[in-house]
């Protein structure tokens, strides 16, 4: 079973603060995509990474593969109110369906 | 705005009643996915359509019973649910249905059972 483990869990700071979320799985995956689910909506794609130690920039959010393509963190500089909400990592499980990660909740006070 | 709508918002039902989530799409997308979401829970997948043929069941209780009527549209029929069945309902789609597509959700039905 590819599981894919999101630290932390739950993370509340205040505005203008930076923040690292990790992703990792002890399986390899052909890529990662991060997503964001706001309160009440449905989660939206941020970025998808595919190959080992890539970078991806994003406004203020910094997104890495690592190398062996096992684990991949986010990076937020100056955090935003509007940066609330659930962060989810996603990988490829087969031909058509997708794992998940446990999920990170971030909460940016103003 | 989402590209993939889903109705209604908001649903509460009891738990001998039959009702019906929708989802639409108009982006040429060939597969259609049903998710349920518990609070502060990754979704869980429930089903996927690819090219409007069941594809993927994940031993998903019969009192749950999809249905694709055509490309753009995925129902989700229910009918003497629980209430653990209390939860967001999330559609979503992609292009051909390959799991490292990139997945549209709508913005989900939160349902609540009585």
């Amino acid at each position: 079973t590819q599981l894919l483990e999101q630290s932390p869990q739950f993370l509340s700071i205040q505005e203008g603060e930076n923040l690292t979320v990790y992703c990792n799985s002890s399986s390899v995956f052909s890529s990662l995509q991060w997503y964001r689910q706001e309160p009440g909506e449905g989660p939206v794609l941020l970025v998808t990474v595919v190959t080992g130690g890539e970078v991806k920039k994003l406004k203020r959010l910094t997104f890495q593969f690592g190398d062996a393509r096992k684990d991949s963190s986010l990076h937020i500089t100056a955090a935003q109110p509007g940066d609330t909400g659930l962060y989810l990592c996603a990988g490829p499980r087969g031909y058509q369906k997708v794992t998940f990660g446990t999920g990170t909740k971030l909460q940016v006070i103003p | 705005d989402t590209e993939v709508t889903q109705t209604p918002k908001h649903l509460v039902m009891g738990m001998t009643n039959k009702k019906s989530l929708k989802c639409e799409q108009h982006m040429g997308h060939r597969a259609m996915y049903w998710y349920k979401q518990k609070a502060k829970k990754p979704p869980e997948l429930m089903f996927v359509y690819s090219y409007e043929k069941l594809s993927i069941n994940e031993s998903v209780p019969s009192r749950f019973s999809p249905e694709c009527p055509n490309s753009s549209l995925l129902n989700l029929h229910l009918h003497a649910l629980q209430p653990e069945d209390s939860a967001l309902y999330l559609c979503a789609s992609s292009q051909g249905g390959l799991s490292n597509q990139p997945q549209h959700f709508g913005d989900g039905t939160r349902l609540s059972i009585l």
